[in-house]
């Protein structure tokens, strides 16, 4: 199965800084990485994914690097708003059938 | 919510009642899935389906049954509520396997007293 760690559990940046999440998986099998951000009292949503064969992608302020070779990939937030602020999940497939297993969550706080 | 309603949204209930939570889409996704999340643990799979009545068990399906009998609606039973089941649950859909994209519903706090 699969194993995936998220660091740090908490983070806090000042308003404007840079925020970055990483994530290690254990499956070298796995080929698909998904991010997701929970605002309080709502379902996570999905808010970029990255697939095996690529090393980078980005969305505006946000981008996931993927680094195959040591099995890890994280999440890059620029320009931090407060609207940012939230829990950040990442995961990683453990079969074919399209199970996800999720990191334990990193708590992100943007101070004005 | 990508289309994904979750009922009640709320309930406390005693511990060794039967609770059923309900999953409801609107956008023929043949994946549901059902999640439980609760602190220091992220998201854990409890069950899963493929498909109307094909179901199979995920990581911590012990003490819960589900049912689907419609494309729409995915059922997760507690047959006999226990307090460690306290926990917000959430229901998630997917297009197919193999895209492995999830959309989750808003989830529903289920309390065990």
């Amino acid at each position: 199965g699969e194993n995936v760690e998220q660091h740090p559990s908490t983070l806090s940046v000042q308003e404007g800084d840079s925020a970055v999440i990483k994530c290690t998986y254990s499956d070298s099998a796995s080929n698909y990485f998904p991010w997701y951000k929970q605002e309080l009292g709502k379902g996570p949503q999905l808010i970029i994914d990255i697939r095996s064969n690529v090393g980078e992608k980005k969305d505006q302020r946000i981008a996931v690097t993927l680094n195959k070779t040591a099995k890890h990939f994280s999440l890059h937030i620029t320009e931090t708003q407060p609207e940012d602020s939230a829990v950040y999940f990442c995961a990683a497939p453990y079969d074919s059938w399209g199970k996800l297993q999720f990191g334990a969550g990193t708590q992100v706080v943007v101070t004005p | 919510d990508a289309g994904i309603t979750q009922s009640p949204r709320h309930k406390v209930t005693e511990t060794g009642t039967p609770v059923t939570l309900r999953c409801h889409q609107t956008e023929n996704h043949r994946y549901m899935y059902w999640y439980r999340q609760d602190p220091g643990h992220g998201l854990r799979l409890i069950h899963y389906s493929y498909g109307v009545k094909d179901t199979d068990k995920g990581e911590v399906s012990d003490g819960y049954s589900v049912s689907r009998s419609k494309t729409e609606d995915f059922l997760l039973t507690l047959e006999s509520a226990t307090s460690s089941q306290t926990s917000v649950y959430f229901c998630a859909i997917s297009l197919a396997s193999a895209s492995y994209e999830q959309y989750f519903g808003p989830g529903t706090r289920l309390t065990v007293t």
